[in-house]
């Protein structure tokens, strides 16, 4: 069965530190994968998404991610990092069952100054 | 611009009394999703309509329904809350049911007394 793992359930980083949040899909197929953020009581935002080409795709807000199939994984990446990135953060992965997503647990980021 | 429209942001209803939350679009798109999302958890699929033809996913509880009388509105009505029902309810659309990229409107959140 399709499923995504998102193994850091909380992180916090420093203002200007650079990030890595994790993300594990495990899919028969090409996934369609997908970034998506949010902020309290706010509905979800993309950042980002991969359906093919090249490996390393570019969002809004300075993120990006890096898709490698050998690792099953689609981490996001961010080079520095500003106190309004304190959000949640959900891994995504559409399944052939006509556009829906499977999302990962989350990974609540908090900015320390 | 186009957007996702969810009414109320918060909602209060009683023990077993009905309630029903509103989304709205102007996206024109063809599919639309209801989520339920709890605190610090993913979202989780409640049902989606394609166009017209409606899709209840297997675990979604009898007392959750939903209409969609025309393509830029869909209600999501709970004929008898329960204290479990609170949560979050998320409305996402996307273009087509080929199409894996949803578009999240603010969310409503549902409180029970």
């Amino acid at each position: 069965a399709q499923s995504v793992t998102q193994p850091d359930i909380h992180i916090t980083v420093s203002e200007g530190a650079s990030l890595e949040l994790r993300c594990n899909y495990s899919y028969g197929a090409t996934p369609y994968l997908f970034w998506y953020v949010q902020s309290p009581g706010q509905g979800l935002q993309l950042l980002l998404k991969y359906f093919s080409g090249d490996t390393l795709v570019q969002g809004i807000k300075g993120f990006e991610a890096e898709f490698k199939r050998s690792q099953s994984s689609f981490n996001l990446r961010k080079p520095s990092v500003h106190w309004s990135d304190a959000a949640e953060y959900f891994c995504a992965v559409g399944y052939n069952q006509g556009g829906k997503l499977i999302f990962g647990q989350g990974t609540e980021l908090s900015v320390k100054p | 611009d186009a957007m996702v429209i969810q009414n109320p942001r918060y909602q209060v209803t009683q023990f077993g009394k009905p309630v029903t939350l509103s989304c709205s679009q102007t996206l024109n798109h063809n599919v639309m999703y209801w989520y339920q999302q709890k605190s610090s958890q993913a979202p989780k699929l409640l049902f989606h309509y394609y166009d017209k033809d409606f899709n209840n996913e297997a675990d979604t509880p009898d007392n959750f329904q939903s209409r969609r009388p025309n393509t830029s509105f869909c209600f999501l009505d709970i004929r008898s809350p329960g204290l479990g029902d609170a949560a979050m309810y998320l409305c996402a659309t996307s273009r087509s049911s080929s199409s894996y990229e949803q578009y999240f409107g603010p969310g409503t959140r549902l409180t029970v007394t």
